[in-house]
């Protein structure tokens, strides 16, 4: 069972440049979110989306696009790369928050240091 | 609005202690609960979860009790053990909303 992976796990960006983290499922679940976790703090929301065609921003979008052609795919792309984005970056999916105790399952994160 | 507050760390303790992590929640409507688990290098994983208020969730000795009257949801093992150094989040989610809410994170360490 795949579950949630993404890929990279280790990136090494010069600042400026850009890249898109993947993320895919394949649990046919609708909900999909990108969260940072930077050293000692905790989870933070980029962007999520509830279905294909469907995004919106999360706590901290700065920076960051995504896109949702699929219900796989939520690949996260950084346009110009900055020392304020070297971070974990975990993707997670749902089925939906709108069930009762529906959990999220994470991938094993992309560790991204721009330099 | 909807937040956790999770006791801060790091936590150290020894093999066979008694472990307790508080967490505390704000929320609209009838969240549901959750603790994951975040071992080193990997992603977090759901330890355990409570869907409506005095429902307790297991896992693994670990337990939690979903307080309404105090919005908590206490993390509790009676004897933790060297295989439980990991950082644990507490979260929630609510019904009418599109988002999981996350604690900061609680760092623990178990020592032999």
């Amino acid at each position: 069972n795949a579950g949630v992976t993404q890929t990279p796990k280790f990136r090494i960006l010069k600042i400026g440049q850009s890249m898109t983290l993947q993320c895919t499922q394949d649990m046919n679940h609708n909900y999909m979110y990108w969260y940072r976790q930077d050293p000692g703090m905790g989870l933070k929301l980029i962007y999520y989306s509830v279905g294909a065609g469907i995004t919106d921003k999360g706590e901290v979008p700065n920076g960051y696009n995504v896109s949702r052609s699929t219900t796989e795919d939520f690949p996260l792309r950084l346009e110009l790369a900055a020392p304020s984005q070297t971070s974990v970056y975990f993707c997670a999916s749902s089925y939906s928050t709108r069930e009762v105790g529906e959990k999220l399952f994470f991938g094993s994160g992309t560790q991204l240091s721009v330099l | 609005g909807n937040s956790v507050t999770q006791m801060e760390g790091p936590v150290t303790l020894s093999e066979e202690a008694f472990l307790t992590i508080n967490c505390t929640y704000t929320a609209t409507g009838y969240p549901s609960l959750f603790w994951y688990v975040q071992y080193p290098g990997e992603g977090l994983q759901l330890l355990l979860k409570a869907t409506k208020a005095d429902d307790k969730g297991s896992n693994k000795g670990f337990e939690a009790t979903y307080r309404k009257e105090t919005t908590s949801f206490h993390l509790e093992k009676g004897s933790v053990q060297v295989s439980d150094s990991a950082v644990y989040f507490c979260a929630l989610s609510t019904p009418t909303g599109n988002q999981f809410y996350f604690g900061t994170g609680t760092s623990l360490t178990v020592i032999p």
